[in-house]
C-alpha cells in the first residue's frame, strides 16, 4: 500500500525558512520511474506545482521560485525533503507530496497535506 | 513556461445534467493532459490522464478529449457526489502546471 504523508511546522514567521519532510511508504524512493513531487495550494485558491525529485535524482523547479527551493532525498528514510527559504504570507498553504511514475506521467498518490500560515 | 486557462472558473448543475469543462494550453502539448478532482479539505485525484483515458476505477461518466492547445472534460450524468473542483494539468514540459480550477456546485 502506497502513502505519503507530510510533516513540518504549521507557522513560520516572515524571513524564515520552512523545511517540510514527505515520508513514503509502500515504494522505493531510488526504483525506476519513481518520482516525488511537492504541489501546494493557498487557501481557496488553485494548485501551484514546486519541485520533483527522480529516482535517478534529477530535479527540476518551478520557475519563480527557482532560487528560494531545495528538494532532496534521504534514501535510508525512503523520504524527500523541500527546504523553501525566505517565507512570506503569500506562502501560506497546504503543501502536498505527490507520487509520479515517468510512465505513466500523473500524480497517482498524494500524501494528505501540510497546512502552512506565515504570520509574525 | 505553459499557461493552462480553464474555464467556467465555477458553475451550478442539477442531479443528471451534462457538463463539460474546457481547458487551453498556451501551447501545443499534444496530449500531454490530466483532470483531477478535488473534494474539500482533501488531496486531488487523477480522474483523466492523457487527456481522455479513464484511471481505473472512475466511473465511465467522466470523460475527457482534445489535443494540441484545446481540451474539454465531461460529465454526462451529474451526481451529488460530483460536487467537487476539477483542475487539468499539463506534463508535457517541466514545470508541470495546473488549471486555475473549476468550482462545480449540484
Amino acid at each position: 500500500q502506497v502513502t505519503l504523508r507530510e510533516s513540518g511546522p504549521a507557522l513560520v514567521k516572515p524571513t524564515q525558512t520552512l523545511t517540510l519532510t514527505c515520508d513514503i511508504s509502500g515504494f522505493s524512493i531510488n526504483s525506476n520511474a519513481m518520482c516525488v513531487n511537492w504541489i501546494r495550494q493557498p487557501p481557496g485558491k488553485a494548485l501551484e506545482w514546486l519541485a520533483v525529485i527522480d529516482w535517478d535524482n534529477n530535479i527540476y523547479y518551478t520557475t519563480s521560485l527557482r532560487t528560494r527551493l531545495t528538494i532532496s532525498k534521504d534514501t535510508s528514510k525512503n523520504r524527500v525533503v523541500l527546504v523553501m527559504t525566505d517565507m512570506g504570507p503569500d506562502d501560506t498553504a497546504t503543501y502536498y507530496c505527490a507520487r509520479l511514475v515517468s510512465s505513466r506521467n500523473y500524480f497517482d498518490y498524494w500524501g494528505q497535506g501540510a497546512p502552512v500560515t506565515v504570520s509574525s | 513556461d505553459i499557461q493552462m486557462t480553464q474555464s467556467p472558473a465555477s458553475l451550478s448543475a442539477s442531479v443528471g445534467d451534462r457538463v463539460t469543462i474546457t481547458c487551453q494550453a498556451s501551447q501545443d502539448i499534444d496530449k500531454y493532459l490530466n483532470w483531477y478532482q478535488q473534494k474539500p479539505g482533501k488531496a486531488p485525484n487523477v480522474l483523466i490522464y492523457d487527456a481522455s483515458n479513464l484511471e481505473t476505477g472512475v466511473p465511465s461518466r467522466f470523460s475527457g478529449g482534445g489535443d494540441g492547445t484545446h481540451f474539454t472534460f465531461t460529465i454526462s450524468s451529474l451526481r451529488p457526489e460530483d460536487s467537487a473542483t476539477y483542475y487539468c494539468q499539463q506534463y508535457d514540459k517541466i514545470p508541470y502546471s495546473f488549471g486555475q480550477g473549476t468550482r462545480l456546485e449540484i
